[in-house]
């Protein structure tokens, strides 16, 4: 049974310009949530998705949006980006009450 | 103040030894409760759920007080493997589904040989 995957592991941007990350939820898992986790920080919640619409939403920036899409993968996608935009970002899939994380992807801003 | 802290140590302890994380939380609407291990450069991994009424497994005991808004994690004889940053996490989720988990800033444990 495969785990939450994400995709790309690495990612190198320039400011300004666009990214957009994947995940794939754990099978049986309808409900994916994305995070983001600063250097000795805890993850950041941005925002969730259950049934193809955006549930919770974090403070974040509206630069930061997403989607769902029917077989419950997710893209995160920021615009405009920042320097301070570089961090890890984890993408977290459930069913009920437990979340499981992906490996995140590293974007670093330059 | 943040919604969960944590002491963020290090903790360094040698193999052997008990080491217990302290953990509060601000929101009293928060429903559910979470130990989650994070190794260096890899995701969280969930260690455990916490109970009102306490849960046990294997050398790992979780602890909540709702009352006092505390959470702990009591780890008994240490591992090298157990070196890792233990986050306390908080789901202000209502019934039904998970919703937006808060995480502390993680506390570092380094066990030492």
């Amino acid at each position: 049974d495969a785990g939450v995957t994400q995709s790309p592991t690495h990612l190198i941007k320039t400011r300004g310009q666009q990214v957009t990350l994947r995940c794939s939820p754990k099978s049986g898992h309808d409900t994916v949530s994305w995070y983001q986790q600063a250097l000795g920080q805890g993850p950041q919640f941005i925002f969730q998705y259950y049934e193809e619409e955006e549930r919770q939403r974090g403070n974040f920036p509206d630069r930061f949006s997403g989607h769902q899409f029917p077989n419950y993968s997710s893209e995160l996608n920021v615009n405009a980006l920042l320097l301070g935009d570089s961090a890890l970002y984890l993408c977290a899939s459930s069913f009920l009450y437990e979340q499981y994380f992906g490996p995140g992807t590293r974007l670093t801003v330059t | 103040r943040k919604e969960v802290e944590q002491d963020p140590g290090p903790f360094n302890v040698p193999e052997g030894a008990t080491v217990a994380f302290n953990c509060t939380y601000s929101n009293s609407a928060s429903q559910s409760f979470f130990w989650y291990r994070q190794d260096c450069r890899k995701e969280p991994k969930l260690l455990m759920s916490v109970y009102s009424s306490g849960n046990e497994d294997g050398r790992f005991t979780a602890q909540l007080n709702r009352a006092s808004q505390y959470i702990s994690l009591l780890i008994r004889d240490s591992k090298l493997s157990d070196s890792a940053t233990y986050l306390c996490v908080v789901n202000r989720g209502t019934s039904g589904s998970a919703r937006q988990l808060t995480f502390g800033s993680g506390t570092q444990l380094t066990v030492l040989p």
